[in-house]
């Protein structure tokens, strides 16, 4: 069984960083492409950042572009998100996700809060 | 960037009864694919390639359409179907997703 889990979030002043996780288990993590989703309270979904699954190229959204870095260790089977130069904005729960063309796989989040 | 929009934003429909949902895409797509989110839980896949289920989704949830019009429609609401709904495109980076259709009992 596909386990998506995600871990590192918490509350951070504006300027801070964090890194968040995301361990996989049930399936060849190796193999997929994975993706980070977001989504602040009470509002939709927002792509975030995505990594091939040998993590040799990697899309993010224009705004977290020279902030966040997405990277992964085959390895260990984890996903990560280094996040820098937080901003209020950046509030919200970050899913990671297996992506196979659509997102087949969700974990169950993990929520960052920006304030000071 | 592929503007999704959907419509309505909230759709109040009677157990049982049909519900349409709406998905309207800025440019011509291929790729799209309908979430399920419920409170305090992750999106679901539904439908993928605009009108094929996941796996394990009930025939009572059909996607259609192409280019830049998309709809899915449940047959006969369940008390489980109360829920928000999400279109996205993967065709184009950046991924978008559609703002989202809440489906409350009516």
């Amino acid at each position: 069984e596909v386990h998506l889990v995600e871990s590192g979030g918490g509350s951070v002043q504006p300027g801070g960083s964090l890194r968040l996780s995301c361990a996989a288990s049930g399936f060849t993590f190796s193999s997929y492409a994975m993706d980070w989703v977001r989504q602040a309270p009470g509002k939709g979904l927002e792509f975030v950042s995505s990594i091939t699954s040998d993590g040799g190229s990697t899309q993010s959204a224009n705004s977290v572009k020279g902030r966040f870095t997405i990277s992964r260790d085959n390895s260990k089977n984890t996903l990560y998100l280094q996040m820098g130069s937080l901003r209020v904005e950046d509030m919200a729960v970050y899913y990671c996700a297996r992506r196979v063309g659509p997102y087949d796989f969700w974990g169950q989040g993990t929520l960052v809060t920006v304030s000071s | 960037e592929i503007v999704m929009t959907q419509s309505p934003a909230t759709l109040s429909v009677s157990p049982g009864e049909r519900a349409t949902l709406s998905c309207r895409a800025s440019q011509t797509i291929t790729n799209l694919a309908w979430y399920q989110q419920k409170p305090g839980q992750a999106p679901s896949l539904l439908i993928y390639g605009a009108s094929t289920r996941a796996t394990d989704i009930p025939a009572r949830f059909s996607g259609s359409g192409s280019g830049t019009e998309f709809t899915l429609t449940i047959s006969s609401l369940q008390s489980e179907d109360f829920a928000v709904y999400y279109c996205q495109q993967y065709n184009t980076w950046p991924l978008t997703f559609g703002g989202g259709t809440k489906v409350e009992i009516k």
